[in-house]
């Protein structure tokens, strides 16, 4: 069965410091991979996707996400977040007509 | 474009009442999802409709919850009777058709129930 695990369930960072948010998934075939953001009383937004290709995919608001089939890892990456990026960030796996979000990480940003 | 639109943004009921969701899905878009968001549970997928057809509905908990797509701009979640476990933020999404488009899912803001 497909899953997806977030490991960290609240990171912290300082305005303007890099950031990476680890995203592993459990699955026999490559799946879709797909990063969310939710800010606080709004719905989720898709920041980026990966399908096929080139495994460094580039999003909104400056997000990148690398996929690793080696490490079945699809990590989010920022190199230097903005206070506005507070918020919770979901990881899902898609898999034919199968969609599975993980737990979600939320990400605090001191100024 | 519009967004995904849903009623109401909150819903205040007492134990027993029922309860009517409702979203509006992204026009062009075929496929439409309910998902329930709870601290305990996360984020599950309750239901979804391809061309206004039921196609997975494992996810609703009980024979408490019903949806139904009458059409291709209207959908609602019915919860009778409610209970205080439903409480939770329920959120409507949309995507086109195809299986790439299937999983960019377009989210509603959201209706926050509370069931007292």
């Amino acid at each position: 069965a497909q899953s997806v695990t977030q490991p960290d369930i609240h990171i912290t960072v300082s305005e303007g410091a890099s950031l990476e948010l680890r995203c592993n998934y459990s699955y026999g075939a490559t799946p879709y991979l797909f990063w969310y953001v939710q800010s606080p009383g709004q719905g989720l937004q898709l920041l980026l996707k990966y399908f096929s290709g080139d495994t460094l995919v580039q999003g909104i608001k400056g997000f990148e996400a690398e996929f690793k089939r080696s490490q079945s890892s699809f990590n989010l990456r920022k190199p230097s977040v903005h206070w506005s990026d507070a918020a919770e960030y979901f990881c899902a796996v898609g898999t034919d007509y199968k969609y599975i979000f993980g737990t979600g990480t939320r990400l605090k940003v001191l100024a | 474009d519009a967004g995904v639109i849903q009623s109401p943004r909150h819903e205040v009921t007492e134990m027993g009442q029922e309860v009517t969701l409702r979203c509006k899905p992204i026009s062009g878009h075929n496929s439409l999802f309910w998902y329930r968001q709870t601290m305990m549970r996360g984020l599950e997928l309750l239901i979804y409709f391809n061309n206004n057809v039921p196609i997975d509905d494992s996810g609703m908990p009980e024979d408490r919850f019903s949806a139904k797509m009458p059409n291709a701009s209207f959908s609602t979640l019915k919860i009778q009777p409610s209970e205080p476990r439903d409480s939770a933020v329920y959120f409507c999404a949309s995507s086109r058709s195809g299986i790439r488009s299937f999983h960019e899912q377009y989210f509603g803001p959201g209706t926050r129930l509370t069931v007292t």
